[in-house]
């Protein structure tokens, strides 16, 4: 089965900061590409996917995502964090029938 | 629809004891996962089905855990025994292909269980 490594387990950023969370997976095969959010106390939300054509995709509040293929990649951006970006992300990939879940990147935004 | 349920939002059981977590998935879904998420582990994927057929186990912890899912509207996970190590927040979600892929999974609320 395919997996998925969130490098960052904790980041702390002040606002207004800029944020890159990286995700890599292993799978080499046609994969679809996920990036959820977990506010504190409360259940995963989809912040964004990718499926195909353009790499750079947009999701919710903000956030990007850039789809590079030869790097097995799918960083999560977003140019200026606010106080209330302060949860816990989750890159996950589908291939197949199963959906894989990195272990999740802690963001802490500073006031 | 109300998305997926989950039963009950917290559960305290004691070591030895049987658990027994529910989920209802949104109708038409035809895929359920299972997952736990712990501090140290993050979210492991532990079962999952597909049309009411589990399709991969490999993820559940040990032979204390169990999954089944006698309907397409209905699942459980069962512990048993429990043991403290077991404390965790267990999530259910449900999906549906759209165009060969997953379109998205969407989340319960998750059933945070301890063990003590």
């Amino acid at each position: 089965a395919q997996s998925v490594s969130q490098h960052n387990h904790h980041v702390i950023l002040s606002e207004a900061a800029s944020l890159e969370l990286g995700c890599n997976y292993s799978y080499g095969g046609t994969v679809n590409l996920f990036w959820y959010v977990q506010y504190p106390g409360q259940h995963l939300q989809l912040l964004l996917k990718y499926f195909s054509g353009d790499p750079l995709v947009k999701g919710i509040k903000g956030f990007e995502a850039e789809f590079i293929k030869s790097k097995f990649s799918f960083n999560l951006r977003k140019p200026s964090v606010q106080w209330s970006d302060t949860a816990e992300y989750f890159c996950a990939v589908n291939a197949g029938d199963d959906m894989r879940f990195g272990a999740g990147t802690r963001l802490t935004v500073k006031p | 629809d109300a998305g997926v349920i989950q039963s009950p939002r917290h559960e305290v059981t004691e070591m030895g004891q049987e658990v027994t977590l529910r989920c209802k998935p949104i109708s038409g879904h035809d895929y359920l996962f299972w997952y736990r998420q712990t501090m140290m582990r993050g979210l492991e994927l532990l079962i999952y089905f597909n049309n009411n057929v589990p399709i991969d186990d490999s993820g559940m912890p040990e032979d204390r855990f169990s999954a089944k899912m006698p309907n397409a509207s209905f699942s459980t996970l069962k512990i048993q025994p429990s043991e403290p190590r077991d404390s965790a927040v267990y999530f259910c979600a449900s999906s549906s292909p759209g165009q060969g892929a997953h379109t998205e999974a969407f989340f319960g609320q998750g059933t945070r269980l301890t063990v003590v």
